[in-house]
């Protein structure tokens, strides 16, 4: 089974851009998990999306958003990115249990100049 | 709320040493445990978990943690690091309950060094 599968895998911008994130979850997976990883505040979730519905979302600003079509592939946009945005992006997907592991993706490197 | 602490920022073993790397969390129930393990420009790999049940755990690449409730801990331990070992290594907990779907609360990390 081929893994998680994230694109780009590197993008610059600068400030005042708006940038959008692709992830393809493993197959038969309609969980997707977004975070956010930085040297300074660590590994940070953004938000899950399971069956194109938003089920739970973390403390950041409304300028981070994403969406899930119906084939579970997910993407996530940042507005007017500012250069405290610059940061690792993992996406992760897992099965539609309750509980179960999540399987991540190798992420995209965003930089804001 | 839940969290989860990482009390060693890096560590450096040599190569065929123990290791073991500790992982306490602060939740009320009974935890989904995780350890991941991430190598530089790289995503996280799972090693292994805990749901429920025998309370020490296998994982892949030779690794093992064992859960303590009375402790609150879940550490990491492999009993002869390679060289290959050398990355960042994050214990995560997931809550089951209430509105917490698809969130893992992470550790801080831990950067384990293999010397020769």
């Amino acid at each position: 089974k081929a893994g998680v599968t994230q694109t780009p895998r590197y993008l610059i911008k600068t400030r005042g851009q708006q940038v959008t994130l692709s992830c393809s979850p493993i197959s038969g997976h309609r969980s997707v998990s977004w975070y956010q990883q930085t040297p300074g505040q660590g590994l940070q979730f953004l938000f899950e999306y399971f069956s194109e519905t938003q089920r739970n979302k973390g403390n950041f600003p409304g300028r981070f958003s994403g969406r899930q079509f119906s084939n579970s592939r997910s993407e996530m946009n940042v507005s007017t990115l500012e250069l405290g945005d610059s940061a690792l992006y993992l996406c992760a997907s897992s099965t539609d249990r309750l509980v179960s592991e999540q399987f991540f993706g190798p992420g995209t490197r965003l930089t804001v100049l | 709320a839940q969290s989860v602490t990482q009390p060693d920022i890096h560590i450096t073993v040599s190569e065929g040493a123990s290791l073991e790397l500790r992982c306490n969390y602060s939740y009320g129930a009974t935890p989904y445990l995780f350890w991941y393990v991430q190598s530089p420009g790289q995503g996280l790999q799972l090693l292994l978990k805990y749901f429920s049940g025998d309370t020490l755990v296998q994982g892949i690449k030779g690794f093992e943690a064992e859960f303590k409730r009375s402790q609150s801990s879940f550490n990491l331990r492999k009993p002869s690091v390679h060289w290959s070992d050398a990355a960042e290594y994050f214990c995560a907990v997931h809550n089951a309950g209430g509105t917490s779907y698809g969130k893992l609360t992470f550790g801080q990390g831990t950067i384990l060094t293999v010397h020769p």
